[in-house]
């Protein structure tokens, strides 16, 4: 596909996991990208991945890259409240370094 | 260190009429962005500045969209005229270089009526 994807809602109990996923576009692209929008607010940069790592671990974050499906996944430990918002994932693909955004997952995250 | 400024926060215009936003990047900043978000969309790059010169505005309007940053620091984006699709928030974004990551501002929420 043309579009960076992801689904549209999340929704999880406080202290669980939660799993973001999102299917990219290009498999050359160079950085992979997540971010997070509260509301009214601008994006917040969480984390990035370059494409010749499987795995980055920060703190309650782990991200999971698999470029032979064009895949990456957010995982957020003992998720809270705080972490209610819109993730996007975004691509840089080579030669550019323009962003490209998926839609955006809306996290719920139920006390 | 501070953020990405911008400002207005807010702004509401009748369609047809003019526009502008103004965004201050991070300091030493050399590489400044403009994005449209429309709601329930994520970002749409409009154009990239690398100091003062354009690298890349092949998705801005240039029929109503202009922007400029010619001291290379601060940045404005215009519109004239207005449309109704135009409704969206702007959101101004830097990096110290083009290949590192970017940070944002908090954005402009611009309605048109």
């Amino acid at each position: 596909g043309e579009d960076v994807e992801q689904s549209l809602f999340l929704s999880v109990r406080e202290g669980d996991s939660s799993v973001i996923n999102c299917t990219y576009t290009d498999s050359s692209s160079t950085y992979l990208y997540w971010y997070k929008q509260e509301p009214g607010a601008g994006l917040q940069l969480l984390t990035y991945i370059f494409s010749n790592m499987d795995m980055k671990q920060d703190q309650r974050l782990t991200v999971l890259l698999n470029k032979k499906d064009k895949h990456l996944s957010l995982r957020i430990a003992d998720t809270q409240t705080g972490d209610s918002a819109i993730y996007f994932c975004a691509e840089s693909p080579p030669g550019t370094y323009k962003y490209i955004f998926g839609t955006g997952t809306r996290l719920k995250v139920l006390a | 260190e501070a953020g990405v400024a911008q400002s207005p926060r807010y702004k509401i215009i009748e369609k047809r009429q003019s526009v502008a936003f103004w965004c201050n990047p991070i300091s030493g900043h050399a590489t400044l962005y403009w994005y449209q978000q429309i709601l329930g969309q994520g970002p749409k790059l409009l154009i990239q500045f690398q100091n003062n010169g354009v690298v890349d505005d092949s998705q801005l309007p240039k029929d109503r969209f202009s922007a400029e940053r010619l001291k290379g620091v601060d940045s404005t984006l215009k519109i004239q005229p207005a449309k109704l699709e135009d409704s969206a928030v702007y959101l101004c974004a830097s990096s110290p270089n083009s290949n590192q990551p970017q940070h944002f501002g908090d954005g402009t929420r611009l309605s048109i009526l």
